[in-house]
């Protein structure tokens, strides 16, 4: 089993709709991050979490909200999904600051 | 604010050559430097970590420097092979703990 996981892999969605993206992760890292990827860019945060009490914006957090339900999971919604969401995204963890990020699969998602 | 810039945006090399990827800072108070590989429509490997009081890492034919007070990184592969073709991507950890990501360098090794 991997890591950390996300789900689901791919989803195709209509506007307006709400959509939500799991993560869960077996490393018992207490940080967690949302990425967003869109085609020949890099990855840009969308939110992060560095416990269960502690949620952070980052650069792009607009038109969406996250959760982190326990240590483990940290879920990320798009309360009305825009085409302009479409994009691959990423969940990621690390222990602490000085050791190395590890990264999920990835959600390909499509907002038609 | 931190922006990371990688050159260049795609590169295509023989098989055998060695290489260097480039990636570049704007802020020297990096915490620490990660190189990742990305292949098409798959997560993000971890290749390298090279913390702010080191200078490179090595791993295999993988060696990765970093230099703050130029606020550049360069990832280095050796011999290339067809199997490294992927997209190489550096992220920088900045001092709020979030890591800013390149826009990453196309790698393509031909046969």
């Amino acid at each position: 089993d991997a890591d950390v996981t996300q789900t689901p892999r791919n989803r195709i969605t209509k506007t307006g709709k709400r959509i939500m993206l799991e993560c869960s992760q077996t490393k018992g890292h207490d940080r967690m991050y949302w990425y967003r990827q869109d085609p020949g860019l890099g990855l840009q945060l969308i939110y992060y979490s560095f416990d269960v009490k502690d949620i952070n914006k980052g650069e792009i957090s607009d038109g969406y909200s996250v959760s982190r339900q326990a240590q483990a999971k940290f879920s990320l919604s798009l309360e009305s999904a825009i085409p302009n969401q479409t994009a691959l995204y990423f969940c990621a963890t690390r222990d602490r600051a000085d050791t190395e990020a590890f990264f999920g699969q990835g959600t390909r998602l499509t907002v038609v | 604010k931190q922006e990371v810039t990688q050159i260049p945006a795609a590169l295509s090399v023989p098989e055998g050559e060695n290489l260097v990827l480039n990636c570049s800072f704007t802020d020297s108070a990096i915490y620490n430097l990660q190189w990742f590989r990305q292949d098409p429509g798959k997560g993000l490997t971890s290749l390298l970590l090279i913390q702010s009081s080191q200078r490179e890492q090595t791993s295999g034919r993988l060696n990765a420097s970093l230099d703050k007070s130029s606020g550049r990184s360069t990832l280095y592969i050796a011999a290339s092979q067809p199997g490294d073709s992927a997209t190489y991507l550096c992220a920088g950890m900045d001092s709020s703990y979030k890591l800013i990501f390149g826009s990453g360098t196309r790698l393509l090794v031909r046969p």
